[in-house]
């Protein structure tokens, strides 16, 4: 089955501080994609990166970077020198094999509330 | 380019009535998908909607129910409301079935 695991339920940091928020997932798909979504207080869903399986290339967008690990089936996220805005919470999701076989679900792990103290 | 809307935004019903969510898709995508987030249970997959058809649902009650209009548009209907079903709706549209999710800011459904 089909499980995410973000095991940091809360992180606080000051700000300018790195932070990496960790993400774990099991699947027995060989094609699937990866995601991380932003929450904040708002509650709208924003969407950060996509990762397909088949690309372990890190990718780096100013100041967020993704590291992306399919021997520990790990896609981890780290936020560079942490900003106020940057306080929400963060969910790690991933979708069905891609193909014809997908559902069009996307599975969440629980999610990491990262609050940046000025 | 708009993104996602939602309607109402919060929406308030007693035991036993029904509720029904509406959601505007981005311009183009084809494919509508409902999650449900209540506290404490996470973001789970509701209905996946793609070219008017339902093409995939989640572990939910019959009760849960929707549809997707020509216009890609959908509404989801939840039948005799418990008040368990107090939760965040959250609705995503994409191009195809695969692929990023694009969500919209929620209905916030409060059953009393």
């Amino acid at each position: 089955a089909q499980k995410v695991t973000q095991a940091q339920t809360e992180i606080s940091v000051v700000e300018k501080e790195d932070v990496t928020l960790d993400c774990v997932y099991e699947t027995r798909d060989t094609t699937y994609y990866l995601f991380w979504y932003k929450q904040p207080p708002s509650g709208e869903l924003v969407f950060l990166i996509r990762r397909n399986s088949f690309d372990e290339q890190n990718e780096i967008s100013g100041r967020y970077s993704w590291n992306f690990q399919k021997s520990t089936s790990s896609f981890n996220f780290t936020i560079t020198a942490s900003q106020v805005v940057d306080s929400a919470v963060y969910f790690c999701a991933l979708s069905d094999p891609i193909g014809s076989s997908n559902t069009g679900k996307l599975i969440f792990g629980q999610g990491t509330t990262l609050q940046v103290k000025p | 380019e708009a993104g996602v809307t939602q309607s109402p935004t919060h929406l308030i019903k007693t035991r036993g009535q029904q509720a029904t969510l509406r959601c505007s898709p981005i311009s183009g995508h084809t494919s509508v998908y409902w999650y449900q987030q209540a506290l404490g249970l996470g973001l789970q997959f509701l209905l996946w909607y793609d070219e008017g058809e339902e093409r995939n649902r989640g572990n939910f009650p019959p009760r849960f129910s929707g549809r997707q209009f020509p216009n890609y548009s959908s509404e989801l209907n939840v039948n005799a409301l418990e008040l368990e079903d107090s939760a965040l709706y959250l609705c995503a549209s994409s191009p195809g079935g695969a692929g990023e999710q694009f969500f919209g800011p929620g209905t916030r459904l409060t059953v009393l």
